[in-house]
C-alpha cells in the first residue's frame, strides 16, 4: 500500500531563509507526488505535482520540489520565504490511476510552517 | 470560472443526528472525491464517484454514504452521528483526463454534540 511520511509536523523559519518540508513515500509502482498547502479554515490549494516527467517539479509561489527516487522523497524547497508562506503544507500520492479518473490521495499528517519576522 | 463550491460552510449536529453535505464540482469536471480531515490530521479519503458510479471507497463504516448526481454535483450523507465525525469534510473534483490533479473546495466544518 503507498504512504507518505511528512518528517516534522512543526517547521519554523525566519523571513528570507530557506524553507525546506520534507517528504517520504512508499510506492509499488511509479507514483505520483503532490505537495498541497492549506491557509487557515481554508481547503486545499495545488502546488505543484510530480507525473515522471522532470524529476525537478516547480510550483507556484517559488516552491520546487525534487523527486529523488532512491531515496524515496520528494522535499519542498522554497529559497527565501516570506511571511505569506506561513500555511499548513500537505505532501499526498495518488493511489492508483483509473482510466477516465483520478485515484485517490493519501495525505501526509502535515507540516505547519511559521515564518518569524 | 468558480471552482470547487461546498454547503454549507459550518454545521452543528448533536449525536444520533444525520447530516447531507453538498459539493458542487468545477464546471466540465466529472469526478467528484470526499475527504474527512480531523484536526491536526491530513485528510483521509472516503469516496470518489465518477459519472455517477463509485468508483472507490475508502475505510470508513456503512454510516457514510454518498451519491452523485446526473450534473455531477454529489452529497455526503453521514448517519448516527458520533462525536469521532467531528471533522472539515473537504469536496474535490478533477476533469476525467487522468492527469491527476483533484481541486479542493473550501470545506464543510462539521462539529457534532
Amino acid at each position: 500500500a503507498q504512504s507518505v511520511t511528512q518528517l516534522g509536523s512543526h517547521v519554523s523559519v525566519s523571513e528570507g531563509a530557506l524553507v525546506l518540508l520534507r517528504c517520504n513515500y512508499s510506492s509499488s509502482v511509479p507514483p505520483y507526488l503532490f505537495w498541497y498547502v492549506q491557509y487557515p479554515n481554508q481547503g486545499l490549494q495545488l502546488l505543484l505535482k510530480y507525473t515522471s516527467a522532470a524529476t525537478l517539479v516547480k510550483g507556484i509561489n517559488g516552491f520546487e520540489a525534487e523527486f529523488k527516487k532512491s531515496e524515496t522523497s520528494f522535499h519542498l524547497t522554497k529559497p527565501s520565504a516570506h511571511m505569506s508562506d506561513a500555511a499548513e503544507y500537505f505532501c499526498a500520492v495518488s493511489d492508483k490511476n483509473y482510466g477516465g479518473s483520478q485515484g485517490n490521495l493519501i495525505f501526509g499528517k502535515g507540516t505547519k510552517l511559521s515564518v518569524k519576522p | 470560472d468558480a471552482g470547487v463550491t461546498q454547503s454549507p460552510t459550518h454545521l452543528i449536529k448533536t449525536r444520533g443526528q444525520h447530516v447531507t453535505l453538498r459539493c458542487s464540482p468545477i464546471s466540465g469536471h466529472k469526478s467528484v472525491s470526499w475527504y474527512q480531515q480531523v484536526l491536526g490530521q491530513g485528510p483521509q479519503f472516503i469516496f470518489q464517484y465518477y459519472e455517477k458510479e463509485e468508483r472507490g471507497r475508502g475505510n470508513f463504516p456503512d454510516r457514510f454514504s454518498a451519491r452523485q448526481f446526473p450534473n455531477y454535483s454529489s452529497e455526503l450523507n453521514v448517519n448516527a452521528l458520533l462525536l469521532g465525525d467531528s471533522a472539515l469534510y473537504l469536496c474535490a473534483s478533477t476533469t476525467s483526463e487522468g492527469r491527476n490533479i483533484q481541486y479542493f473546495g473550501a470545506g464543510t466544518r462539521l462539529s457534532v454534540l
